[in-house]
């Protein structure tokens, strides 16, 4: 069981290029969310979303854009790098009852933005 | 807007020794608490959780405590160990409406041989 599986794990990008993280996970889970994570500020919420088709902001999501058109997938999209992205973004699953049920992480993808 | 405060953000102590670790939420309507353990360089996992109903939980040398009138919850360690040595994330959701953990901000925990 594969879990939730995220591609690239690093990845070095030039200001103003753009780029998609992918992530997948083979658990039928229907909630997925993106959080980022940097020094002191814990894992902050960029998207989620509920089911396919279904997608929401988070705490900071401009800069990034989401969709859903499967249940397994949830990719993250980088319109325009800047240097403020560079973190570690972690995808995560859960099923549909988020509010009582564990979140699964991804191993997380390192993105620098030179 | 909903908000997870964590404290402190570093602890050292002594192998052996206890650890404790604090969080306050913000929106009285969250009733799952989960723990997680980030070790260098890895995701953060579930070491335990704690629902609105329950007051304690315990797992061998980890225990939640939550008090829902005053809004905070703690992670205790006893019994420290090396390996215990970690990023240690709260977190708050509620049962309905927001689809979406909020985290505290984290804390480093080391444990001294």
């Amino acid at each position: 069981n594969a879990g939730v599986t995220q591609t690239p794990k690093f990845q070095v990008l030039k200001t103003g290029q753009s780029m998609t993280l992918q992530c997948a996970q083979d658990m039928n889970h229907e909630y997925m969310s993106w959080y980022r994570q940097d020094p002191g500020m814990g894992l902050r919420l960029i998207h989620y979303s509920v089911g396919a088709g279904i997608t929401d902001q988070g705490e900071v999501p401009n800069g990034y854009n989401v969709s859903r058109s499967t249940t397994e997938d949830f990719p993250l999209r980088l319109l325009s790098a800047a240097p403020s992205q560079t973190s570690v973004y972690f995808c995560a699953s859960s099923p549909r009852d988020i509010s009582g049920n564990t979140i699964y992480f991804g191993e997380g993808s390192w993105l620098t933005v030179v | 807007g909903e908000n997870v405060e964590q404290h402190p953000s570093t602890l050292s102590v002594q192998e052996g020794d206890s650890a404790v670790i604090k969080c306050t939420y913000s929106d009285s309507a969250s009733n799952y608490f989960p723990w997680y353990k980030q070790e260098l360089g890895k995701r953060p996992q579930l070491i335990i959780d704690i629902r609105s109903n329950v007051g304690e939980k315990k797992d061998q040398r980890i225990a939640v405590t939550l008090n829902k009138t005053a809004k905070h919850f703690s992670l205790h360690i006893t019994e420290t160990q090396p390996e215990d040595s970690a990023v240690y994330f709260c977190a708050a959701s509620r049962a309905s409406g927001t689809y979406k953990y909020i985290f505290g901000t984290g804390t480093r925990l080391k444990v001294l041989a």
